[in-house]
């Protein structure tokens, strides 16, 4: 089974843009949290929102959650080359299980 | 430094051979985990301690051993049973408090 499911698998935008990627999970969650994975690395924590908050912010990332939906999404404004990975939610369960992810390739 | 250690970074072996990667921290972390990931897929679950002497499979288990002896370290051995190995290898603490997670650097594993 598997805690958190990003959508869509892919997303190719120009520099500058905006992306958007979203995370549905199943469970009641204390909080739910996102990740980055670069090319071939390990995957490091971007942020953190729990469940009695609606919306956090950190750089150029906006995280929001809805939990009446079971759903978060993640934003990153004026996105850069260097925000191509891959990225993955988690909910806080123990056993800590990862969707497929979302693809995000970002062009100079 | 604070952080996970994988070792080694890249790692070969034959066709059914057992070898073992290693997982060791120094973040005073209950909980660690063992992931697989396949070429432009996610995460899998392989294993999970909350605890030292504890640890429970995760979906993917089959083909797969660990032992939890010391808070610090906990290996993954791939045996020949496993009947497709090649893959990413990526092990993970886990925070008691908020349950935030910290990942090794991975060990690529190839059969030759």
């Amino acid at each position: 089974s598997q805690q958190g499911e990003e959508d869509p698998q892919a997303l190719s935008i120009q520099e500058g843009e905006n992306a958007t990627m979203n995370c549905s999970y199943k469970t009641s969650i204390n909080n739910l949290q996102w990740y980055r994975q670069n090319s071939g690395r390990g995957l490091v924590h971007l942020i953190l929102i729990r469940s009695n908050e609606r919306e956090k912010h950190s750089g150029r990332l906006r995280v929001t959650l809805d939990t009446s939906k079971k759903s978060s999404s993640l934003l990153i404004t004026a996105s850069r080359a260097a925000d191509t990975a891959s990225y993955f939610c988690a909910t806080d369960v123990y056993d800590m299980r990862f969707g497929a992810g979302t693809r995000l390739t970002v062009k100079p | 430094d604070g952080g996970i250690t994988q070792s080694p970074k890249y790692l070969f072996r034959k066709e059914g051979q057992n070898v073992t990667l290693s997982c060791e921290q120094n973040l005073n972390h209950d909980a660690m985990y063992w992931y697989r990931q396949d070429p432009g897929q996610g995460l899998r679950l392989i294993y999970y301690s909350q605890i030292v002497n504890d640890f429970q499979k995760g979906d993917i288990a089959e083909g797969y051993s660990v032992s939890r002896e010391k808070k610090e370290s906990f290996p993954l051995t791939v045996t020949s049973a496993q009947k497709n190995p090649t893959a990413f290898y990526l092990c993970a603490t886990r925070t008691s408090g908020n349950n935030e997670q910290f990942f090794g650097p991975g060990t690529r594993l190839t059969v030759l």
